[in-house]
């Protein structure tokens, strides 16, 4: 099935350090997602993006949907050690309704 | 208000048999997403369901089948299991599934077939 890549496959970091991910498309999205994922656990929503350049934050998590409409990006400040988990994004193209995931980004934060 | 439920959480069968999972979405939700996630191919879309038809189909065998009740609650079955069902099951709702809605998961139902 079609997933969109997303960059780095998984991270090692340091507590305290910020962390940066993203998410790439060939296709034109109108909505992007984040989620994170706990081991055994569904994916939560982290943050929503509705419109090109937009910039959103939900605590230390700050996500942009890109320019060209084909990326977003994902940050994260001064990670602590629950930040552990893979975050996925999913990004949802005109005309449809259907939501398509990437690959994930597996996060390690080291104490 | 309530998150979406998937019930039961773990379930092991065998080979050939077949298995029945159940999602209650967030009160009010009227669309329900399956969703197979393995390490290998990550979240794959199976269908969709919206007041109680099948509205999107992703591309799995017709093993794979569900249905929607007029509560909104879905079911998703599968029929003769091979080992490569093995995976977590997720159950996602929306308000109407439509453009630009937020999508809620479930906790999943992780099935090991032996």
């Amino acid at each position: 099935g079609q997933q969109l890549n997303q960059s780095p496959q998984s991270m090692f970091i340091q507590e305290g350090e910020d962390v940066s991910m993203n998410c790439t498309s060939s296709s034109i999205f109108n909505t992007w997602l984040w989620y994170k994922q706990d081991p055994g656990e569904g994916p939560v929503l982290l943050i929503a993006l509705y419109k090109a350049g937009e910039l959103t934050s939900n605590g230390r998590l700050t996500a942009q949907f890109g320019i060209t409409r084909k990326d977003s990006f994902l940050n994260i400040s001064a990670s602590i050690p629950s930040d552990v988990g893979i975050y996925f994004c999913a990004g949802q193209a005109s005309g449809t309704y259907k939501y398509i995931f990437g690959t994930g980004t597996r996060l390690k934060v080291l104490a | 208000k309530a998150g979406v439920t998937q019930t039961p959480r773990y379930l092991i069968k065998t080979r050939g048999q077949q298995v029945t999972l159940s999602c209650s979405p967030i009160s009010g939700h009227r669309s329900v997403s399956w969703y197979q996630q393995t390490p290998g191919q990550g979240l794959q879309f199976l269908f969709e369901y919206f007041s109680e038809t099948q509205r999107n189909k992703g591309n799995f065998p017709g093993r794979f089948s569900g249905r929607q009740f007029s509560n909104s609650r879905s079911e998703m079955n599968v029929s003769t299991l091979e080992l490569g069902d093995s995976a977590l099951y997720l159950c996602a709702s929306s308000l109407d599934g439509g453009a630009a809605e937020k999508l809620f998961f479930g906790s999943g139902t992780q099935l090991s077939v032996l």
